[in-house]
This record gives structure tokens, C-alpha cells and sequence, in this order.
């Protein structure tokens, strides 16, 4: 069974420092591995998509995230902390089936301290 | 346009009503799901529709009703509702149920309490 382990309920930085959000994953298959971020009242926005290409995905927002096989790790990142990027953030994976399901980590809270 | 668009934001509702949900894409996605998110908790699936077919029910209670009338449009009809149902609902859209890698469009959702 596929499932995705975000590591902190709660990550808190100050502006213009560096931003790791963890992910690690367990499928039995290569995946498909998404970081979708959520505003407050808001829906969710893809963030950026590993799809067996490059391990190095840049995604919007000045985020990226690196697919580390031998770790089972999509840890995502950004080099400089803003303000507006205070939100929760979710790291989700599918398998390449018909199904289109979409398997959730439980979350994690960025706060941005001034 | 590359959204998908809920009505309404927020609904309040009593245990007897019966209200309806709207989710609408006009992106030419094939594949649209529904999404129950707690507060402070993940989204969890509920139903996926491929094809304007019903195609994966994560065993919801039957007080929830899906709905798929054309490509574009999906409601969610409830009723008889209890207070725990309470959450923020959300649609999302993708070219296709078989085309996972391309990821999800979501809704910005609807806010619904249960009185």
C-alpha cells in the first residue's frame, strides 16, 4: 500500500530563511509524487509534480523538491523564506494506475516569523 | 479558463434539509472527484467520477449523493446530515482518471455546517 510520512506538524522559520519541508514515501512502485499548498479557506494549488523525469523539480512560488530514490524522500524546499508563503503544505503520491487517487501526507504548517 | 469553480463558499444547513453542492471545470477534464478536508487534517476522498461514471465510492454513507450530469459539471447532493459532517468540501478535475501524473485542479471549496 502506498502512503506519504510528512515529518513536523509544524515548521516555523524566519523570513529569508531556508525552507525544508520532509516527505518520505513507501509504494511498492515507482510513484508520482506531488507538494500541494493550501491558503487559509482556501483550496488546494499544485506546487510542483515529480513524474519520473528530472529528480529535480522546480515547481511555482520559487519551491523545488528532489526525488531521492534510495531514501523514499521528496523533500521540498526553498532557498528564501516570504512572508505570503505562510500556509499548510501537503506532500501527496499516486501509482501509475487508472484510479487517479491521490494518497495524502497528514500536513505540515509553515509559519514565517518577521 | 483553468479553474474549477464551487458554489456555494459556505452553507449551513439543518439535519432535515436537503441542499446540493456545485462543482463546475471547463477545461476539458474527464475525471472529477470529490474531497472531504477536517479541520487541520488532509483531504480524504469520497467519490471519483471518469467519463461521467461513477468509478470509485470510498464507502460513503448514503446521505451523500454524487452527481455527474455532464463532463462539466459534478453536485453533491446531501441530506439528512449529522453535525460531524461538517467540513470543507472540495472538487477537484484532471484530464483523466488514468492520467494521475498530471495532478489535480482544485476548488477553492465550500465551508458547510451542520446545525
Amino acid at each position: 500500500a502506498q502512503s506519504v510520512t510528512q515529518l513536523g506538524s509544524h515548521v516555523s522559520v524566519s523570513e529569508g530563511a531556508l525552507v525544508l519541508l520532509r516527505c518520505n514515501y513507501s509504494s511498492s512502485v515507482p510513484p508520482y509524487l506531488f507538494w500541494y499548498v493550501q491558503y487559509p479557506n482556501q483550496g488546494l494549488q499544485l506546487l510542483l509534480k515529480y513524474t519520473s523525469a528530472a529528480t529535480l523539480v522546480k515547481g511555482i512560488n520559487g519551491f523545488e523538491a528532489e526525488f531521492k530514490k534510495s531514501e523514499t524522500s521528496f523533500h521540498l524546499t526553498k532557498p528564501s523564506a516570504h512572508m505570503s508563503d505562510a500556509a499548510e503544505y501537503f506532500c501527496a503520491v499516486s501509482k501509475a494506475s487508472n484510479t487517479g487517487k491521490l494518497i495524502f501526507g497528514q500536513g505540515t504548517t509553515l509559519q514565517v516569523k518577521p | 479558463d483553468t479553474e474549477v469553480t464551487q458554489t456555494p463558499k459556505h452553507l449551513v444547513m439543518g439535519m432535515t434539509n436537503k441542499k446540493s453542492l456545485k462543482c463546475e471545470q471547463h477545461m476539458g477534464h474527464r475525471a472529477m472527484y470529490w474531497y472531504k478536508q477536517k479541520a487541520k487534517k488532509p483531504p480524504e476522498l469520497m467519490f471519483v467520477y471518469s467519463y461521467e461514471k461513477l468509478s470509485i465510492n470510498e464507502s460513503v454513507p448514503s446521505r451523500f449523493s454524487p452527481e455527474c450530469p455532464n463532463s462539466s459539471l459534478l453536485n453533491l447532493h446531501l441530506h439528512a446530515l449529522q453535525p460531524e459532517d461538517s467540513a470543507l468540501y472540495l472538487c477537484a478535475s484532471s484530464q483523466d482518471s488514468g492520467q494521475a501524473p498530471y495532478g489535480y485542479t482544485f476548488g477553492s471549496g465550500t465551508r458547510l455546517t451542520v446545525v
